[in-house]
């Protein structure tokens, strides 16, 4: 079993102010890393997925960034939004069990 | 396209009852899961199935099992319901099994075991 870790568990943001949270994985043995957005009621949805090292990707106002050597992701939402609402999910792709190993995820709020 | 459905969206069942938990893509794609979803806990893998006619153990395999019935469809079948197996689970797909495929998940089935 890998340990992907996100922190925090969870965070309040207001309107329009931006925030970014972490995702933790083993930097040995690295294929690619996921980020889906999982909204209440819905199922979680792919946002990124990224494999190289450096990589970065944007979606509109929802950015990422990629360390494959220190094993670690960035989310970024900028001016956020209450439709941001949602718990992200991280998922490593590991060379070791060849399958998705996701974490807990950080459960965003943001507030009118 | 509906995507990934599943069906049913709830159940409680009695401890030793079973259940078949259905899963169905339109998407043509080869590879089909099962994860479970518990509070304070990342999806974990029960079974997956990377094409037609093969399935495989994941994380938590123990009291289930599987069948991929055609290359839509990928069942989940508890035999004798534990309440340890209370939780939310989804079935998903991706076009193969491969670190750079997304996957699509379908929107949960809530199974309670009392």
């Amino acid at each position: 079993i890998l340990n992907v870790e996100q922190s925090p568990q969870s965070l309040h943001v207001q309107e329009g102010d931006s925030t970014n949270f972490t995702c933790s994985f083993p930097s040995s043995n690295f294929y690619a890393l996921h980020w889906y957005r999982w909204e209440t009621a819905k199922s979680p949805e792919a946002l990124f997925v990224m494999t190289l090292n450096g990589d970065e990707k944007k979606k509109g106002r929802i950015s990422a960034t990629l360390n494959t050597k220190e094993g670690y992701s960035y989310l970024y939402i900028k001016g956020s939004q209450p439709e941001d609402s949602a718990t992200y999910l991280c998922a490593f792709w590991s060379s070791i069990d060849y399958k998705l190993s996701f974490g807990a995820g950080t459960t965003v709020t943001v507030r009118a | 396209n509906a995507g990934v459905t599943q069906t049913p969206k709830f159940q409680v069942l009695k401890t030793g009852q079973s259940m078949t938990l259905q899963c169905a893509q339109d998407m043509n794609h080869n590879s089909m899961y099962w994860y479970r979803q518990d509070p304070g806990m990342g999806l974990r893998l029960i079974y997956y199935s990377a094409s037609e006619g093969t399935t495989d153990k994941g994380e938590v395999p123990n009291g289930y099992n599987v069948s991929r019935l055609n290359k839509r469809e990928f069942s989940l079948r508890l035999e004798s319901a534990a309440p340890s197996q209370t939780s939310v689970y989804f079935c998903a797909s991706s076009e193969s099994r491969g670190p750079n495929n997304e996957q699509f998940f379908g929107p949960g089935t809530r199974l309670t075991v009392l």
